[in-house]
């Protein structure tokens, strides 16, 4: 009964390299989210995702990229890390049932891009 | 979009009470509230509907004005495990499934 995980738990990478965050929940949500925590700006939504296959932009996607071929799955991708990348990112997903619902948060994972 | 909290942080002690509030510039459908502990994941407090609803469990209770686009968390009696920060979340009428959070409101609970 894992629920909702996060892998890498921490992770440091340099600036320009490629670096993938993994996102995994065992509930069958239907909708999947990756935000971003930095002091002063709250939980920031990147992107989004309702269905495998279907994704949308959030507030703050420039720099991202997500794919979702499964519904367990939602992989966040930065393709050209920069510094301003340096963040928690928090994965949720939520069954979604009817209008609106909860939202289940990962534990997390701590990025710093030197 | 993002909405805005007030205040920014707070301080307690143990038994007294403390109201977080929340404001959107857009018309709301829906607002959320998280708690999310220091080092840990945000944790699902209430989802506000309806203009004008008020829900709440042990002494801790939201209300949310449709008509004025604002939500207030309360709570009462604060116990030293109420320290956290709180966000509310808002959905607008116009943006479907999508929830966008404020910056937080940190409080602390001294004993």
């Amino acid at each position: 009964d894992a629920g909702i995980t996060q892998s890498p738990r921490y992770k440091i990478t340099e600036t320009g390299r490629q670096v993938t965050l993994m996102c995994h929940q065992t509930w069958s949500h239907s909708y999947m989210f990756w935000y971003r925590q930095d002091l002063g700006h709250g939980l920031r939504l990147i992107y989004y995702s309702a269905a495998a296959d279907i994704t949308d932009k959030g507030e703050v996607p420039d720099g991202y990229v997500v794919s979702r071929s499964k519904t367990e799955n939602f992989p966040l991708t930065l393709e050209s890390a920069t510094r301003s990348q340096t963040s928690v990112y928090f994965c949720a997903s939520s069954p979604l049932r009817g209008r609106t619902d909860t939202q289940y948060f990962g534990p997390g994972t701590r990025l710093t891009v030197l | 979009q993002q909405p805005v909290q007030s205040p920014q942080a707070v301080i307690l002690r143990e038994g007294e009470d403390a109201v977080i509030n929340c404001s959107s510039s857009k018309a709301l459908y829906s607002v959320h509230w998280y708690r999310q502990k220091h080092g840990e994941a945000p944790v699902f407090l209430m989802i506000l509907l309806k203009g004008g609803e008020q829900k709440g469990h042990d002494k801790i209770s939201a209300s949310f004005n449709e008509k004025k686009q604002q939500s207030s968390l309360y709570l009462t009696a604060s116990q030293l495990s109420y320290s956290g920060t709180y966000f509310c979340g808002t959905e607008m009428k116009t943006s479907y499934d999508k929830v966008i959070f404020g910056p937080g409101t940190s409080l602390s609970v001294i004993p």
